[in-house]
């Protein structure tokens, strides 16, 4: 019983290029949860999806940011453009729809 | 929005004593109140969770307590080991028993001692 999976784990980019991350939810979970953790900090909820929908995503930026949780596939968080401030470590969190939440490994996002 | 504060930032015990972790919300609407444990470079693990229809939950050595009145909850953890060390974060959210987002503490760094 995998439980919800992120990739890649580390990820280095360049200022400007653009960055995605992936998440595959627990098995039997439709709704999935994106955070940001900024080092030596807390996590910040950005956006929540269900299956092809976004739901909440009053925490994401205005601009650069886009997520999408297809029918078929796993969720992506798209980071266009990137730039240094957006180095932190970003997690996913399933559901099955009830409040418990359940993390991924996280991928660490490093912006040289 | 709702807002969660959590003190202390950093707290240190010998091995075998109790552990105390407080924090205070803002949304009296909030209604499931969950902990989760963090170790360095590893994933927030869930530990335990308290709904607003009950005063204390127990786990073993951890327990968790809530004060709807004073708008505030703790975490308690008692005969405390050094694999309990870890970055502890508290969470609220006012929509008890569906899916919705989480809103974090900024984290207490437990370190236990020997």
């Amino acid at each position: 019983n995998a439980g919800v999976m992120q990739n890649p784990r580390h990820l280095v980019r360049r200022r400007g290029q653009e960055a995605r991350l992936r998440c595959s939810p627990m098995k039997g979970h439709s709704h999935v949860y994106w955070y940001r953790q900024l080092p030596e900090e807390g996590l910040k909820f950005m956006v929540y999806l269900q299956k092809e929908n976004i739901i909440d995503e009053s925490g994401m930026p205005k601009e650069r940011f886009s997520a999408e949780f297809p029918k078929e596939g796993p969720s992506i968080l798209r980071i266009q453009q990137v730039v240094r401030g957006d180095s932190a470590a970003y997690f996913c969190a399933s559901s099955e729809g009830s409040n418990e939440q359940f993390f991924g490994p996280g991928t660490r996002l490093t912006v040289l | 929005g709702e807002n969660v504060e959590q003190h202390p930032s950093t707290l240190s015990v010998q091995e075998g004593d109790s552990a105390v972790i407080k924090c205070t919300y803002s949304d009296s609407a909030s209604n499931y109140f969950p902990w989760y444990k963090q170790e360095l470079g590893k994933r927030p693990q869930l530990i335990i969770d308290i709904r607003s229809n009950v005063g204390e939950k127990k786990d073993q050595r951890i327990a968790v307590t809530l004060n709807k009145t004073a708008k505030h909850f703790s975490l308690h953890i008692t005969e405390t080991q050094p694999e309990d060390s870890a970055v502890y974060f508290c969470a609220a959210t006012p929509k008890a028993g569906t899916a919705s987002k989480l809103t974090f503490g900024t984290g207490t760094r437990l370190q236990v001692t020997l």
